[in-house]
């Protein structure tokens, strides 16, 4: 079993819609919780970051964590076409500790 | 700001010789530089972490007589993949990290075909 599992995608949306990601992980020792977005042949960029359970809004951006079910989601709302990316979940163990990459969710959001 | 570069952004080579990739901090000094590799539809796995003046630290089942990692100065570390094979071919992508800051800052990735 993979310590972070994602659904690979591709999901695809109108324009406008919540977008709604999620990752699973099997490691209860995860405490801080990163979502990154990797466009087409480039490196990934921090979207947002959750520590332990709970939720943490950054515009159109909601991360959220329930550490119960070992669940995290990041939803988007109003969806651009410029949303179109992979997005990567990577749960940590500690601040500065190893992040654990999900294999990613490619979402792609028409006009 | 924090802006990574990479250097090639692909490369080509035949299998049997050596490649260089350089992993560039442009706007702040890194004291920690990170090395991934990336195969299709797959995860960011962790190959190395390497301190400023320090040796590296391999991931366990990273061999570190092929995969040689040196992190001079605090704005440069270079990735040497020896004696390459075809399945070495993978994108390989570095992030950098402030002393204090957890962020890390990814490059745009080096992608690698051994023929």
């Amino acid at each position: 079993q993979k310590e972070v599992e994602q659904d690979p995608g591709p999901l695809s949306v109108p324009e406008g819609a919540i977008v709604s990601l999620n990752c699973t992980y099997s490691n209860s020792a995860f405490q801080y919780f990163m979502w990154y977005r990797q466009y087409s042949r480039k490196g990934p960029e921090l979207l947002m970051y959750t520590y332990s359970s709970g939720n943490k809004e950054d515009g159109r951006f909601t991360a959220q964590v329930d550490k119960s079910s070992k669940y995290i989601s990041l939803f988007i709302r109003d969806s651009q076409p410029s949303d179109s990316a992979t997005y990567l979940c990577a749960p940590a163990t500690g601040y500065g500790n190893k992040l654990v990459f999900g294999a990613g969710t490619i979402l792609r959001v028409k006009s | 700001g924090a802006v990574v570069s990479q250097h090639p952004s692909w490369v080509i080579c035949k299998s049997g010789t050596s490649v260089k990739i350089e992993c560039r901090s442009l706007d702040f000094q890194a004291t920690t530089m990170f090395w991934y590799r990336q195969f299709p539809k797959q995860s960011l796995m962790l190959m190395a972490t390497s301190n400023e003046g320090s040796k590296a630290t391999y991931e366990q089942g990273v061999e570190k007589d092929k995969f040689l990692i040196n992190h001079a100065s605090l704005t440069l570390s270079t990735l040497t993949v020896t004696s390459a094979h075809p399945e070495d071919s993978s994108f390989y992508i570095c992030s950098a990290r402030l002393a204090g800051i957890y962020e890390q800052y990814f490059g745009p990735g080096t992608r690698l075909t051994v023929t």
